[in-house]
């Protein structure tokens, strides 16, 4: 993938876990990053968009930054419902494509 | 409420052609990018493609560029797929997206299977 994303993180119920999107200049570094989570067995939803804005109805436990060309998904106060794959999604400029991550597997230990 | 429903998917041998739609309500289709993003069997998501809002102006994916062709019809409130040549590896749910990467809104999706 044009974007690198661990493929999992984990932690018990109540921590925080951060989610890394790596990019570069023609995409994370000069555009808006979004954030999606997947359901088992559902459609993708968006989390986060423009980088660092919610959805009405997305608890502010989830929140998104950006640095130079790499984004972050953080998840405070984990919680069991959010057991979920987690993908970063970008507009490329020089490809001319929106290109995702491969995604994040969250666990809840 | 905003809502986007996909259909027309299904089993098509190698090689076959299979047209989807993507039915919009609830909101005004045109002032809308639509975005196509499949997703194979356990796999992620992947881009396919994008159409502006009057049709002008569309993006695709390399893998599918010059075998896919999108098309929209604002006054029906539908944007359609027209899917040529396909292969195994177009196998996927295909979910039609409005405004990806912004305060977006995707649809249930549905399942293309390419198989003989």
């Amino acid at each position: 993938s044009v974007l690198t994303q661990p493929p999992s993180v984990s932690a018990a119920p109540g921590q925080r876990v951060t989610i890394s999107c790596s990019g570069s200049s023609s995409n994370i570094g000069n555009n808006h990053v979004a954030w999606f989570q997947q359901l088992p067995g559902t459609a993708p939803k968006v989390l986060i968009y423009h980088t660092n804005e919610r959805p009405s109805g997305i608890p502010d436990r989830f929140y998104g930054s950006k640095s130079g060309t790499s984004a972050t998904l953080g998840i405070t106060g984990l919680q069991t419902g959010d057991e979920a794959d987690y993908y970063c999604g970008v507009w490329d400029t020089s490809l001319s494509v929106y290109v995702f991550g491969a995604g994040t597997k969250v666990t809840v230990l | 409420e905003a809502q986007l429903v996909e259909s027309g998917g299904g089993l098509v041998q190698p090689g076959g052609s299979l047209r989807l739609s993507c039915v919009a309500s609830g909101f005004t289709l045109r002032d809308y990018w639509i975005h196509w993003v499949r997703q194979g069997p356990g796999k992620g998501l992947v881009w396919v493609l994008r159409v502006n809002g009057d049709g002008s102006i569309t993006n695709y994916a390399d893998s599918v560029k010059g075998r896919f062709i999108v098309s929209r019809d604002n006054a029906k409130n539908t944007v359609d797929l027209q899917m040529n040549s396909l292969g195994v590896e177009d196998t996927a749910v295909y979910y039609c997206v409005r405004g990806l990467g912004g305060n977006d809104y995707w649809g249930q999706g549905t399942l293309v299977t390419v198989s003989s």
